[in-house]
């Protein structure tokens, strides 16, 4: 059964960066089939794609954030990481980590979500 | 990038009532459309993907449509556990995912 769960500080201060991981059971970062995703939801508001990275290391970031994402990979662990830096009031989000089905279906498993609050 | 549009932004309807949401890419994107249906305190669900195709396990009554930049979920007899926010998304051009439609119950 696949189980994607996000982890990481509830609470994070402006300025400061936001780490998250995300660890994957049941399904292999290697798989050349997917790729990994991070999507965010501010409270009472859409939905909004952050990044996506391949097995391969390549990663795809929306514009309107690239100059402040990093998405990574951890093999070894299983897992992938998504760092978000000089966070403001409006990165307060909720964040889901999503696989994608290469080339098929957008997103089609999700993590529960983990909500970040930025605040001092 | 590639902007997805939704409308209407919310509706109303009654059990068994036909719906439909729309949604409108900014530019040609093939058959990379797909669609979602999330509850409060829930991660969203994947209903259909490239255009109309069903996920797994989701009911028959949920169907896709469209081609080029137009696309439609249609909802053939609306139940009580419809009641939920349904969003499009676009994987042609990295990702993008319209502003939702609410879905309420009369």
């Amino acid at each position: 059964q696949l189980q994607l769960q996000e982890s990481g500080p509830g609470l994070v201060k402006p300025s400061e960066t936001l780490s998250l991981t995300c660890v994957v059971s049941s399904a292999s970062l290697s798989n050349s089939n997917y790729f990994w995703g991070w999507i965010r939801q501010p409270p009472g508001k859409g939905l909004e794609w952050i990044g996506s990275i391949y097995y391969t290391g390549s990663t795809y970031y929306n514009p309107s954030l690239k100059s402040r994402v990093t998405i990574s990979l951890d093999m070894s662990k299983n897992h992938f990481s998504l760092k978000l830096s000089s966070v403001t009031a409006a990165d307060t989000a909720v964040y889901y980590c999503a696989r994608d089905i290469s080339g098929n279906a957008p997103f089609d498993f999700w993590g529960q979500g983990t909500l970040v609050t930025v605040s001092s | 990038a590639i902007q997805m549009t939704q409308s209407p932004s919310s509706l109303s309807a009654s059990v068994g009532d036909r719906v439909t949401i729309a949604c409108r890419a900014s530019q040609g994107i093939r058959n990379d459309l797909g669609w979602y249906q999330q509850k409060p305190g829930k991660a969203p669900k994947l209903l259909i993907y490239k255009v109309s195709r069903l996920q797994s396990g989701v009911p028959s009554r949920f169907s896709g449509s469209g081609s080029g930049t137009d696309f439609t979920l249609t909802i053939s007899s609306l139940q009580p556990e419809d009641s939920a926010t349904y969003y499009c998304v676009q994987d042609y051009d990295l990702w993008t995912f319209g502003q939702g439609t609410k879905v309420e119950i009369k």
